[in-house]
């Protein structure tokens, strides 16, 4: 039972054009949603999160989207760069108990010259 | 700063043999986190630490056994491999369970024939 969905399995976006990666959760009690990302052969590293009493985080040119009515949240990077090439995690904690760390399957974003 | 390390990078098993997959933190964390991570697949909880001593089962942690004797290090231990054990581990750690960020190690890609 996946509490934490990204049903996009790869993205592929042109340097400078927008990228936005999705994310679905079942779980209602989900408070807190982070975003990591994955560089081959190394370990994830935060990006941006967004606390459930905000629908909206900005980070430079990242963006995270909160839709709690419909469970959904979305990544946005403008502009996209070829830097940008790796895979994007979601992830959700719920009560701020980080043991609790859901985290979906993750979206390889490719960033085309 | 070193952060997470991990060792090994990579190890072949053959069935029913031991090892241990080291994990270091110079951050002075006192959470520790193991993770593994299937192909096509999110991470998935193995066990997590709350301070030296102190040890918990996440979301999979059949096979595998943990020690916390000392805030630096948090060992993951497999007693009799199977190929089901096949994944990359990471290591992970943080100041506090409300602090949510996790620093991720590069990870050990395990493999069992």
């Amino acid at each position: 039972d996946q509490q934490v969905k990204q049903n996009s399995p790869s993205l592929s976006v042109q340097e400078g054009r927008i990228s936005i990666l999705n994310c679905d959760y079942t779980n209602s009690m989900f408070d807190y949603f982070l975003w990591y990302k994955k560089y081959p052969a190394e370990g994830p590293t935060f990006l941006i999160s967004i606390s459930s009493i905000k629908d909206k985080n900005e980070d430079g040119r990242f963006t995270v989207f909160l839709n709690k009515s419909a469970k959904h949240l979305s990544l946005h990077i403008v502009p996209s760069q070829p830097g940008d090439s790796a895979v994007y995690f979601c992830a959700a904690s719920e009560g701020g108990s980080n043991y609790k760390l859901t985290f979906g399957k993750g979206t390889l974003l490719t960033v085309n010259p | 700063n070193a952060g997470v390390t991990q060792t090994p990078k990579f190890r072949i098993l053959k069935i029913g043999q031991s090892m241990t997959l080291q994990c270091t933190q110079d951050m002075n964390h006192n959470y520790m986190y193991w993770y593994r991570q299937d192909p096509g697949m999110g991470l998935k909880l193995i066990y997590y630490s709350v301070g030296a001593g102190i040890t918990d089962k996440g979301e999979v942690p059949n096979g595998y056994n943990v020690s916390r004797s000392t805030t630096e290090d948090f060992p993951l231990r497999l007693e009799l491999a199977a190929p089901s054990q096949t994944s990359v581990y990471f290591c992970a750690s943080n100041w506090d369970s409300g602090a949510n960020v996790l620093t991720f190690g590069a990870g050990s890609r395990l493999t069992v024939l």
